[in-house]
């Protein structure tokens, strides 16, 4: 198994780009999770979904959409960039209600800036 | 509002020492905890996981601890190595099915040769 992947691994953006985070899992887990990471701040979570077709805000949306279209696939999408949305983002994900332990499995990251 | 702390943010110390990080949390009402080492530019690798209802897990040379009541929780490295060296974060989860995760900042941890 791969477990989770992401890429790009690092990108550049100007101010109002737009972009798409990729983020892919081979476990057949349901549950899947959008965090950043900054420094002082720690792991916040962004949005989340509990299976293909649901998807719900966490703590720090603004500014970024999902979908969940399939099992496997979670991207992220940031609609207009600005520099706050510098940051490492990861994608988790998780067996979901049917796994007792409950364990996130995290991808490598993307390093964004926006300049 | 669950916070999670870590202290020491940082930790240094001798190859071949024993040593314990900590973490505390303030709502003890969590359905577990979890363990995860980062390092420099990764991803954060799941070490243990503790559920509320456990005292602690073992992985090799990792002893993960848990007092609910109290709010703490300890990560044992036994005979540390260089390559222990590497950022441990702790992170509570309230309740089953829930996506967010609390995280504490973190113990950057560097262990000398």
């Amino acid at each position: 198994n791969a477990g989770v992947t992401q890429t790009p691994k690092f990108q550049v953006l100007k101010t109002g780009q737009s972009m798409t985070l990729q983020c892919a899992q081979d476990m057949n887990h349901e549950y899947m999770s959008w965090y950043r990471q900054d420094p002082g701040m720690g792991l916040r979570l962004i949005h989340y979904s509990v299976g293909a077709g649901i998807t719900d805000q966490g703590e720090v949306p603004n500014g970024y959409n999902v979908s969940r279209s399939t099992t496997e696939d979670f991207p992220l999408r940031l609609l207009s960039a600005a520099p706050s949305q510098t940051s490492v983002y990861f994608c988790a994900s998780s067996l979901g209600l049917a796994g007792a332990t409950d364990t996130q499995y995290f991808g490598p990251g993307t390093r964004l800036t926006v300049l | 509002k669950q916070e999670v702390t870590q202290i020491p943010a940082a930790l240094s110390v001798p190859e071949g020492e024993n040593l314990v990080l900590n973490c505390s949390f303030t709502d003890s009402a969590i359905y577990n905890l979890q363990w995860f080492r980062q390092d420099p530019g990764k991803g954060l690798t799941s070490l243990l996981l503790i559920q509320s209802s456990q005292r602690e897990q073992t992985s090799g040379r990792l002893n993960a601890s848990l007092d609910k009541s109290s709010g703490r929780s300890t990560l044992y490295i036994a005979a540390s190595q260089p390559g222990d060296s590497a950022t441990y974060l702790c992170a509570v989860r309230r309740f089953q099915g829930a996506q967010k995760l609390v995280f504490g900042q973190g113990t950057r941890l560097t262990i000398n040769p």
